[in-house]
């Protein structure tokens, strides 16, 4: 069956530093793939998405972009702020049996 | 406007209880999921509803669990005969439509003693 895996964390890193978070997925079908996020306290809401290969989602200076290649949407930004830590979702939606699934989640937490 | 809202946000039963879950979906969000979040592990996919249609009950964990969704709103998640496994966060989520954003709720925090 279909699966989402992402890197355990947490991830520790200071002001500044580039982040990647890995994401890798099988699917039987053509997925869409999401990150959610979900902040200290807050719900789950979206951060970004890609419905097809090749596409290159982006928000708020994080990027993630679809290889089918490789099966992986792994999770990119250039510089983090203290403000950006929060918990990190994987998604994927399995549009052919209407199956959506969730990586565990990725804890990142910024150092000033 | 208003969000996607659940209730009770705690639940506190006793093992082999039925449990009632509600949740109200952002209204014109034809899709709505149900998603279960247990202490440190990922989110669970448990079922999904899309406007009237009957939906697909495969993913749910066993026969104790059920859900339903009237005139295509409001949805209940039931759990029959309550374990100590069931304890978990219980999420619901709409959308435009099953490719679009999810929308999530703050979630009810179910507890069987």
């Amino acid at each position: 069956g279909d699966s989402v895996t992402q890197m355990e964390g947490p991830v520790t890193l200071s002001e500044e530093a580039f982040l990647t978070i890995n994401c890798t997925y099988t699917a039987t079908g053509y997925p869409s793939l999401f990150w959610y996020v979900q902040y200290p306290g807050e719900g789950l809401q979206l951060l970004l998405k890609a419905t097809k290969a090749d596409d290159k989602g982006s928000n708020k200076g994080f990027e993630a972009t679809y290889r089918k290649e490789t099966t992986s949407f792994h999770l990119e930004k250039g510089s983090v702020q203290v403000s950006d830590s929060a918990v990190y979702f994987c998604a994927l939606s399995d549009r052919y049996f209407n199956k959506f699934y969730f990586g565990s989640g990725t804890k990142l937490n910024v150092k000033p | 406007g208003a969000g996607v809202s659940q209730s009770p946000s705690n639940k506190v039963t006793e093992k082999g209880k039925d449990v009632e879950l509600r949740c109200d979906p952002i209204s014109g969000h034809t899709a709505l999921y149900w998603y279960r979040q247990s202490l440190g592990q990922g989110l669970e996919f448990l079922i999904y509803f899309q406007g009237n249609s009957a939906p697909d009950k495969s993913g749910l964990p066993s026969d104790r669990f059920s859900a339903e969704r009237t005139g295509g709103s409001v949805s209940t998640l039931t759990i029959q005969r309550t374990q100590q496994e069931d304890s978990a966060v219980y999420l619901c989520a709409s959308s435009v439509d099953r490719d679009n954003e999810q929308f999530f709720g703050p979630g009810t925090r179910l507890t069987v003693l």
